[in-house]
């Protein structure tokens, strides 16, 4: 089953503005992670968040991180055609965490 | 480096064949992993390895079956393909088990099962 879900599952914005998905969990984390997919390649890693911190930031993007409504945020700012792209959420499950669970995604497209 | 590499890229499979999709990594990465990516439901874990000897099951592990005899390599093969493995499948490794360490993922192998 999947443990994470993001929201909105499509999104359309005009270059320049800014992007923001949601991505909900289930169960307990130590940390949380978002990936980016380029159409017909593979997922590439963005950022990294962990249970104990509640905002990070790299470059244009930032993450928050909400444990007790089990709840994630990645904004992009100053969005560019370039960012156009799926972004799934990621939480690591399991014995020793070595199950790691993915989300439906975000399809963003960016207009230039 | 070349990172993660999968081959094939493409493949076409009658019912019942069975086949191998190849994965290697060349960064030393003791975990690796094998993915099925399905239209609308992201992607689901077939199988994992936190070390060359070692393998275990994920989320989707039927019809699959892995082997990790060196480091490097991660084959997956599909004992008897059916439609229903129709899909896209990515490798992925990574350092060490059990952290939240970034994952590298491989270009992925598009697979049809007739």
């Amino acid at each position: 089953s999947q443990q994470g879900e993001e929201d909105p599952q499509a999104l359309s914005i005009q270059e320049g503005e800014n992007a923001t998905m949601n991505c909900s969990y289930k169960t307990s984390i130590n940390n949380l992670q978002w990936y980016r997919q380029n159409s017909g390649r593979g997922l590439v890693h963005l950022i990294l968040i962990r249970s104990n911190e509640r905002e990070k930031h790299s470059g244009r993007l930032r993450v928050t991180l909400d444990t007790s409504k089990k709840s994630s945020s990645l904004l992009i700012t100053a969005s560019r055609a370039a960012d156009t792209a799926s972004y799934f959420c990621a939480t690591p499950m399991g014995y020793n965490n070595n199950d790691m669970r993915f989300g439906a995604g975000t399809r963003l497209t960016v207009k230039p | 480096n070349a990172g993660v590499t999968q081959t094939p890229k493409f493949q076409v499979l009658k019912t019942g064949q069975s086949m191998t999709l190849q994965c290697a990594q060349d960064m030393n990465h003791e975990y690796m992993s094998w993915y099925r990516q399905d239209p609308g439901m992201g992607l689901r874990l077939i199988h994992y390895s936190v070390g060359a000897g070692i393998t275990d099951q994920g989320e989707v592990p039927n019809g699959y079956n892995v082997s990790r005899s060196t480091t490097e390599d991660f084959p997956l093969r599909l004992l008897s393909a059916a439609p229903s493995q129709t899909s896209v499948y990515f490798c992925a490794s990574r350092t060490r088990q059990g952290t939240g360490n970034e994952q590298f993922f491989g270009p992925g192998t598009r697979l049809t099962v007739l």
